[in-house]
C-alpha cells in the first residue's frame, strides 16, 4: 500500500519556468490538499479538493493552479515560478472530514523540495 | 479566517521529562488532529481527536471543543520524540484544514 506519493522529491527551477508537482493516493480518499512549509510558518494550505471535479482555494493560492480529474490524482501547477515559491510542498489526503463514521485522519506524502532561482 | 495558536513555540527537555503542548483555536471546528514531524521531515498523524481524551502509549491528547483548545501530553520523553508537533483544525463552516505554526521539541539525552 503506497499511501500518498509525491513526485519529484527535489526540483530546481529558474524564475519564470513552469512545472507540475504530482500527487497520487491509492486509499480512495475523497479529500486531497496541498500545503507549503516555510521556516517558522508551519504548513499553509494552498488548494484543496473534496472530490473529483471540485477544487477550492486555501490560505495562499496565488501563483498555483490545481485540477482534480480523478479521485486518485491532484497535481499542483506553477505557471510562472518565482523565488517566493521556494519551499517544501506536501500533499495530503483523507476521507471526507465530517462524514458520519469517517475518521478524517490526514495522511501526508514525503514532500517535494522546490528551489526557484 | 480561523486562528490556530500553539504554545510554547520551543521546548527543550531532558530525556525522561514530561511535557504538555497546547493548541488554541478561534472558531468552531469539526475535528482536530495532532501531528509529529520528525527530523527527516516526515509528518505522522498522532491523534484524530475532535473531542474527549485519547491515549497511545506515552502520548495522550485531550480536546475541549467548547473552550476551543486541545492539549498533547508526552510522558517519559525519549530522544526520538524530538521534532515539531503540529495541531490542525477543520473549520465547521468549510472544509479547510488549517495548521498551527507548531511546537519544536528538543529532547536531550
Amino acid at each position: 500500500n503506497a499511501g500518498v506519493t509525491q513526485t519529484p522529491k527535489f526540483q530546481v527551477l529558474k524564475t519564470g519556468q513552469s512545472m507540475t508537482l504530482q500527487c497520487a493516493q491509492d486509499m480512495n480518499h475523497e479529500y486531497m490538499s496541498w500545503y507549503r512549509q516555510d521556516p517558522g510558518m508551519g504548513l499553509r494550505l494552498i488548494h484543496y479538493s473534496v472530490g473529483a471535479g471540485i477544487t477550492d482555494q486555501g490560505e495562499v493560492p496565488n501563483g498555483y493552479n490545481v485540477s482534480r480529474s480523478t479521485t486518485e490524482d491532484f497535481p499542483l501547477r506553477l505557471l510562472s515560478a518565482a523565488p517566493s515559491q521556494t519551499s517544501v510542498y506536501f500533499c495530503a489526503s483523507s476521507y471526507f472530514p465530517g462524514l458520519a463514521g469517517s475518521t478524517g485522519e490526514l495522511f501526508f506524502g514525503e514532500g517535494s523540495r522546490l528551489t526557484v532561482l | 479566517g480561523i486562528q490556530v495558536e500553539q504554545s510554547p513555540p520551543d521546548l527543550i527537555l531532558q530525556e525522561g521529562a514530561n511535557s504538555t503542548l497546547r493548541c488554541n483555536f478561534s472558531d468552531s471546528v469539526n475535528n482536530l488532529q495532532w501531528f509529529h514531524q520528525n527530523p527527516w521531515g516526515q509528518l505522522i498523524n498522532l491523534f484524530y481527536i475532535p473531542s474527549g481524551t485519547k491515549q497511545n502509549g506515552r502520548l495522550s491528547a485531550t480536546t475541549v471543543a467548547t473552550e476551543r483548545y486541545s492539549l498533547l501530553y508526552i510522558s517519559s520523553s525519549q530522544t526520538t520524540d524530538s521534532g515539531v508537533y503540529f495541531c490542525a483544525v477543520d473549520r465547521e463552516r468549510d472544509d479547510k484544514i488549517i495548521f498551527g505554526k507548531g511546537t519544536r521539541l528538543h529532547i536531550l539525552p
